[in-house]
């Protein structure tokens, strides 16, 4: 089945800790996004990517960097992790033209 | 930027009861999705419904953009039905990310 899915699904690390969540999709979409979200809240954008050369920032890129390696694949990384990054982190994908976004399963990461 | 409010809050259905979700947003869209984040995490795409009325099962949702609110309408609940419902938009004349209101947490109980 086309799917997004994420790696790793959890993740406990230390602070001040490079660490890197994968994203892929077989889904063939052009547009890959990272969303964050917080105990009790919707999710918010951290970066966006249209194609393969396009990386924009969303709301809250500080402290988060983006590789989109290939059409299917878009990686996030936390260059020196934080206890305040500790959060439930999705992908998405969308396909150009439809509007419509399909998440991904979801990485739980805890910064300790 | 465009404002997303999710009502009620919180809701507590006896299973078999019906309820209406409600997402009032502050500008025109181009893109409306109701999602269901299961106790697991996991995100559900319900419905994509910028416009009109869809059905799906024991769901159905109705978007009326010209006064700016979505409904969600889920009848005859089941235990699995339990989680958090959100609304998430993306503003008329952008391209990019969705913006989600807060959800609104459902507990069906048996």
């Amino acid at each position: 089945d086309a799917d997004v899915t994420q790696t790793p699904r959890n993740r406990i690390t230390k602070t001040g800790k490079r660490i890197m969540l994968e994203c892929s999709q077989t889904k063939g979409h052009d547009r890959m996004y990272w969303y964050r979200q917080d105990p009790g809240l919707g999710l918010r954008l951290i970066y966006y990517s249209f194609d393969v050369k396009d990386i924009n920032k969303g709301e809250i890129s500080d402290g988060y960097s983006v590789s989109r390696q290939a059409q299917a694949k878009f990686s996030l990384s936390l260059e020196s992790a934080i206890p305040n990054q500790t959060a439930l982190y999705f992908c998405a994908t969308e396909a150009q033209g439809s509007n419509e976004q399909f998440f991904g399963p979801g990485t739980r990461l805890t910064v300790l | 930027g465009i404002q997303v409010e999710q009502s009620p809050p919180d809701l507590i259905l006896q299973e078999g009861a019906n309820s209406t979700l409600r997402c009032n947003f502050s500008d025109s869209v181009n893109n409306l999705q109701w999602f269901h984040q299961n106790p697991w995490g996991q995100l559900i795409n319900l419905f994509y419904i910028p416009s009109g009325t869809k059905q799906n099962g024991r769901l159905s949702a109705t978007t009326v953009a010209t006064e700016r609110y979505s409904l969600l309408y889920i009848s005859s609940s089941q235990t699995t039905d339990s989680g958090v419902y959100f609304c998430a938009v993306r503003g008329g004349g952008s391209q990019g990310n969705l913006i989600f209101g807060k959800g609104t947490k459902l507990s069906v109980k048996p």
